[in-house]
């Protein structure tokens, strides 16, 4: 199975700062790396599928880049709504696993 | 607009069993891929299984190999997952999601149903 590892496991920051949560596989995924956003009691919601690609109606303030085992989401200019958990996931090989998620907090 | 409508959770003992459901409309059912993903209480997302358009493909967590089961009805829009031999640590939210177009991310989720395993 592929191991996915997201860093930092948790992440505080301000209204306007430019972040950055990265996951990295335990094999490449080749680019079938997917990032989800999940509020607390709220269903996941994906933002970024094949590395780099924006999910319709995502803003555009979240980007995705990487290759082979390492993968990055970046978030321009956090936005109140944007406290949240993220999670990687890769969907290149079944068991298609998530990583253990990184949590967002406003500083 | 997609809908994922989710049923049949609740409380069960250890070893029992539980199907959960997931209706499906406003897509064309058949032509998608689906997943079934659990969050434990305060837990991640934990992917457990996916099955394909046609209802061949399945495939399984480790976790859950064996003892759950994915099926889809696609005369019925609707996705399933028997869930056998249960155990404590398979208490969670179990989410049904669509696999996107493009069949690698999970597009649209259901809105979770809790499953609990105890006595």
């Amino acid at each position: 199975d592929i191991q996915m590892t997201q860093s930092p496991p948790s992440l505080s920051a301000s209204i306007g700062d430019r972040v950055s949560i990265t996951c990295r596989a335990s094999q490449s995924v080749a680019r079938y790396l997917n990032w989800y956003l999940q509020k607390p009691g709220q269903v996941p919601k994906l933002l970024i599928y094949a590395a780099s690609s924006l999910q319709s109606g995502v803003p555009s303030r979240f980007s995705g880049s990487g290759s082979g085992t390492d993968y990055t989401l970046t978030i321009s200019s956090l936005q109140p709504e944007d406290f949240a958990t993220y999670y990687c996931q890769q969907s290149y090989s079944s068991p298609y696993t998530f990583g253990q998620g990184t949590r967002l907090e406003i500083k | 607009e997609v809908q994922l409508v989710q049923s049949g959770g609740g409380l069960v003992q250890p070893g029992g069993s539980l199907r959960l459901s997931c209706a499906a409309s406003e897509f064309t059912f058949r032509s998608y891929a689906m997943s079934w993903v659990r969050q434990a209480p305060g837990k991640g997302l934990e992917w457990v299984s996916a099955i394909r358009g046609r209802g061949d493909g399945a495939s399984y967590a480790e976790s859950v190999k064996g003892r759950f089961t994915i099926s889809r009805d696609n005369s019925k829009n609707t996705l399933y997952l028997q869930m056998n031999s249960l155990r404590g640590e398979d208490t969670a939210v179990y989410y049904c999601a669509k696999f996107g177009d493009n069949g690698e991310a999970l597009d649209y989720w259901g809105q979770g149903t809790l499953v609990t395993v105890s006595s």
